[in-house]
């Protein structure tokens, strides 16, 4: 399979703890997103990266949650100090930049999703 | 700011009739817009974008900016088309879209 993978798949932890999910894009995009995802709710930006640098942050991602992407292929998400709000689907995607000329929003592919379960 | 509202939370019709699934925006300026689809215990995918203006499986959608719209429509219903479908757009130029909440399409066959 050479779709976009998470891992883990799904996470159950008590609150306080710390969290961190790992996503590995499409091996040639260079854009990679994450967004969370509660119920009854579409997905919500997080945050997105082109290479290694991350170039837009939603307010969504407060202090406690950080990401990387160090060497521009994986990223990991980490969560810290865990609330109970925190509880939600987290998606990654990946996306390979357009060239000029064509539409300015890439074609983005989404892996199957962390689930997140926060007691 | 940028918002996407899909009015109705789960949409029932019968195989072969017509389906219509709602969305306008909020966005005063020239945004993308998408449909996007999510298939039992499958990913979420692209459908289609409006500046693409094709059909995919059956379904096409146009963008009407004089009434901030951009249905999904598709003559007849299969029921492989069962699945929850999100609206979404992009506005800044930027990679960030915004999804809308999503309504379920379920095909009675």
């Amino acid at each position: 399979d050479t779709g976009v993978s998470q891992n883990p798949r799904h996470k159950i932890t008590k609150r306080g703890q710390n969290v961190t999910f790992r996503c590995d894009p499409i091996s040639e995009h260079n854009r990679l997103y994450w967004y969370r995802q509660t119920l009854g709710q579409g997905p919500e930006f997080l945050t997105y990266f082109q290479n290694e640098a991350q170039l837009e942050k939603s307010r969504l991602l407060s202090d406690r949650f950080s990401a990387e992407r160090p060497k521009g292929s994986f990223s990991t998400l980490e969560i810290q100090r865990t609330e109970q709000g925190d509880s939600a689907m987290y998606l990654c995607a990946s996306s390979r930049q357009l060239g000029g000329g064509g539409p300015v929003t890439d074609t983005q592919y989404f892996g199957p999703g962390t689930r997140l379960t926060v007691l | 700011a940028q918002r996407v509202t899909q009015p109705e939370k789960l949409l029932s019709v019968f195989k072969g009739a017509p389906v219509e699934l709602k969305c306008n925006y909020s966005y005063s300026g020239s945004p993308e817009l998408f449909w996007y689809v999510q298939y039992s215990r499958q990913r979420l995918q692209l459908l289609l974008r409006h500046i693409s203006r094709e059909s995919i499986k059956g379904f096409t959608a146009d963008l009407n900016k004089g009434e901030t719209s951009f249905h999904l429509k598709k003559p007849f219903a299969q029921e492989e088309d069962s699945a929850m479908y999100y609206c979404a757009l992009n506005s800044g130029g930027y990679q960030k879209v915004t999804f809308g909440t999503g309504t379920k399409l379920q095909v009675i066959p």
